[in-house]
């Protein structure tokens, strides 16, 4: 079946830290992947996608590359700010298929 | 920038109650989605509907859960006879066209709290 595996959080960093959460995904096909933040009190936000292997979305300093070959869209920022302590969400699409297979969300919480 | 909206963004509700949640949809999307979160899990895909029809569902989405598309405008998720169990973030989505390719854009949600 097709299912999204993301790291355990929450995930504590100090601002200007490296980030990376990771994922990994499980589809049948060839499906396009997403990860979606949701800030406190808000709804899910598309940050960023790629729709095939070797692509890279990125958006707002955040950057995650499609590869087929390990099954991962692990996202990375350079330097993280407060501003982007929220819970961000792995998602993958799947041709043919209507619904996003979500990972479990990720917290994150960045310390000044 | 469009959007989509949801309201109300809480509702509290007797077990038991039928309870309708809106969504507004983008105005020029035809596919339209309802997700729900239960407290700490993950997002979980409910139901999909275009052509005013369900296209597919999930095995959450039993007889007690119905949509509709009642105007050009809305699209609500109705749960005739709620359960404790059913007390969750749900959310609705809306893209313009199909494929896995293209962006589901997601409301703020509808925190539902069933007693």
């Amino acid at each position: 079946g097709n299912s999204v595996t993301q790291m355990e959080g929450p995930v504590t960093l100090s601002e200007e830290a490296f980030l990376t959460i990771n994922c990994t995904y499980t589809a049948t096909g060839y499906p396009s992947l997403f990860w979606y933040v949701q800030y406190p009190g808000e709804g899910l936000q598309l940050l960023l996608k790629a729709t095939k292997a070797d692509d890279k979305g990125s958006n707002k300093g955040f950057e995650a590359t499609y590869r087929k070959e390990t099954t991962s869209f692990h996202l990375e920022k350079g330097s993280v700010q407060v501003s982007d302590s929220a819970v961000y969400f792995c998602a993958l699409g799947i041709q043919g298929a209507q619904k996003l297979v979500f990972g479990q969300g990720t917290r994150l919480t960045i310390n000044p | 920038e469009p959007e989509v909206t949801q309201t109300p963004s809480h509702q509290v509700t007797q077990m038991g109650q039928e309870v309708i949640l809106r969504c507004v949809p983008i105005s020029n999307h035809l596919y339209f989605y309802w997700y729900r979160q239960i407290l700490g899990q993950k997002v979980e895909f409910l139901v999909s509907f275009y052509n005013n029809e369900i296209s597919e569902k999930s095995e959450i989405f039993d007889d007690q859960f119905s949509v509709e598309r009642p105007d050009g405008s809305n699209f609500t998720l109705k749960i005739r006879s709620t359960k404790l169990e059913d007390s969750a973030m749900y959310f609705c989505a809306s893209r313009r066209r199909q494929g896995a390719r293209e962006t589901q854009y997601f409301g703020p949600g509808t925190r539902l709290l069933v007693l």
